[in-house]
């Protein structure tokens, strides 16, 4: 597609269920990145995937939090018993190849998760 | 990742020209400048990114000093939609994530 792709755009959930959040980046695109911010924060890592390589999962939080991408497209941020602190806009982002040599990312619009 | 300094916030007139500055006096050799800005309620959005010489885009310019030790990225004429908070980081070779700091809130007046 044009841009990267997240659903759903909003999603409650009560506290204690599992979420899945969906990402669709460019296609092309062998980067792949989820960040969430929080209201009035900045940007918090949380995975990134490169191509076939292990991804790098040195942000996500908490065991409650896992991610894959499948065939080195989609992607699939799932938390297990959501927390009201899961809060917060998760964004997922691609590049065309790695940050340090030079490639820009392109960010999703998010998805909003509220747990209550 | 190398620190960036940048004014809090800015303003600017409606159709005029702005200059966003970043000071970068840490930046290594190998450190890539990239410009992200972020509208309300939206995600990031790239802007711009250059290494050493100056860079043009639909978007915006970027002026980069000849020691590299601070940039300028330029609105060429400012609409009220590119009221947002600016982001210039600096990305080394072996950088796997994009750190903000706090930016520049530009505030296009009508």
């Amino acid at each position: 597609g044009a841009g990267v792709s997240q659903s759903p755009s909003n999603k409650v959930t009560e506290k204690g269920k599992d979420v899945e959040l969906r990402c669709d980046p460019i296609s092309g695109h062998t980067a792949l990145y989820w960040y969430r911010q929080s209201l009035g924060q900045g940007l918090e890592f949380l995975i990134y995937f490169q191509g076939n390589s292990a991804p790098d999962k040195s942000g996500l939080p908490s065991d409650r939090f896992s991610a894959e991408r499948t065939g080195g497209s989609v992607s699939t941020l799932t938390i297990q018993r959501t927390q009201q602190e899961d809060s917060a806009v998760y964004l997922c982002a691609s590049s065309l190849g790695s940050l340090g040599a030079g490639y820009g990312y392109t960010f999703g619009s998010g998805t909003r998760l509220t747990v209550v | 990742d190398a620190k960036t300094t940048q004014p809090n916030s800015m303003e600017s007139n409606e159709e005029e020209p702005v200059h966003l500055p970043c000071n970068h006096s840490t930046i290594s050799g190998t450190d890539y400048i990239h410009w992200y800005r972020q509208l309300p309620s939206q995600g990031p959005e790239y802007v711009i990114h250059g290494l050493t010489s100056n860079v043009n885009n639909r978007m915006a310019s970027l002026a980069i000093a000849e020691d590299r030790k601070s940039s300028t990225l330029i609105l060429h004429r400012a609409t009220l939609r590119d009221a947002a908070v600016y982001y210039c980081i600096l990305i080394s070779g072996s950088a796997r994530q994009l750190t903000f700091g706090s930016g520049t809130q530009l505030t296009v007046l009508p």
